[in-house]
């Protein structure tokens, strides 16, 4: 059964920090990996996708890395701000579903 | 930038009443999805549908659900006799193509079972 888990549940810092959130998942043939924000009461955006053939994905103060073997994938944010504040959730793609962790909720203050 | 849409937002609904939730997918997506969200819990998958019928549903996914692409524009899920534990957010999502592709999700439609 495929498992996707997220470890904290939940995270405060101070503005401008650097930030880590991990992902592990059971199963290694996935097709890709996807990082997704999710503010109270709304849905879901998604940040990055890696595909499994990548290793590595970018955008802005974004930095998502993809290691299969492991079972790893990390998100990095660069001098995180108030408005990250949310809940960050990676879903693991092995067929056509999305297999999502619990999430992380993330709190940046000012 | 094209966006899923769903409606209502918040629906509320005695037990055992039928409900439809709508959704318009990105207009040029060919796969669509209904995912729920209990309360303080996972984003759990429901069902996936393309080319008119459905390619992959869960177990939760039984009996009382149907999905439908009444027309090119609308996917509706239905819950035929609803029960308190459906109470959920339901998101659609579409993406345009079937693996390692972007699922683009929408709002969500809060359903509240009485």
């Amino acid at each position: 059964k495929q498992e996707v888990t997220q470890i904290p549940a939940a995270l405060s810092v101070p503005e401008g920090e650097n930030l880590v959130l991990n992902c592990s998942f059971t199963d290694s043939a996935i097709y890709n990996l996807q990082w997704f924000r999710q503010d109270p009461g709304k849905g879901l955006t998604s940040l990055l996708l890696i595909q499994s053939s990548q290793r590595e994905q970018t955008s802005g103060r974004l930095n998502a890395s993809l290691d299969k073997s492991s079972g790893r994938s990390t998100l990095y944010i660069a001098a995180s701000q108030p408005g990250d504040s949310a809940t960050y959730l990676c879903d693991q793609g092995g067929s056509e579903k999305l297999v999502f962790g619990k999430g992380m909720k993330l709190t940046v203050n000012p | 930038e094209p966006e899923v849409t769903q409606t209502p937002s918040h629906q509320v609904t005695q037990m055992g009443q039928e409900v439809i939730l709508r959704c318009v997918p990105i207009s040029n997506h060919l796969y669509f999805y209904w995912y729920r969200q209990i309360l303080g819990q996972k984003v759990e998958f429901l069902v996936s549908f393309y080319n008119n019928e459905i390619s992959e549903k869960s177990e939760i996914f039984d009996d009382q659900f149907s999905v439908e692409r009444p027309d090119g524009s609308n996917f509706t899920l239905k819950i035929r006799s609803t029960k308190l534990e459906d109470s959920a957010m339901y998101f659609c999502a579409s993406s345009l193509r079937r693996l390692a592709n972007t699922q683009y999700f929408g709002p969500g439609t809060r359903l509240t079972v009485l």
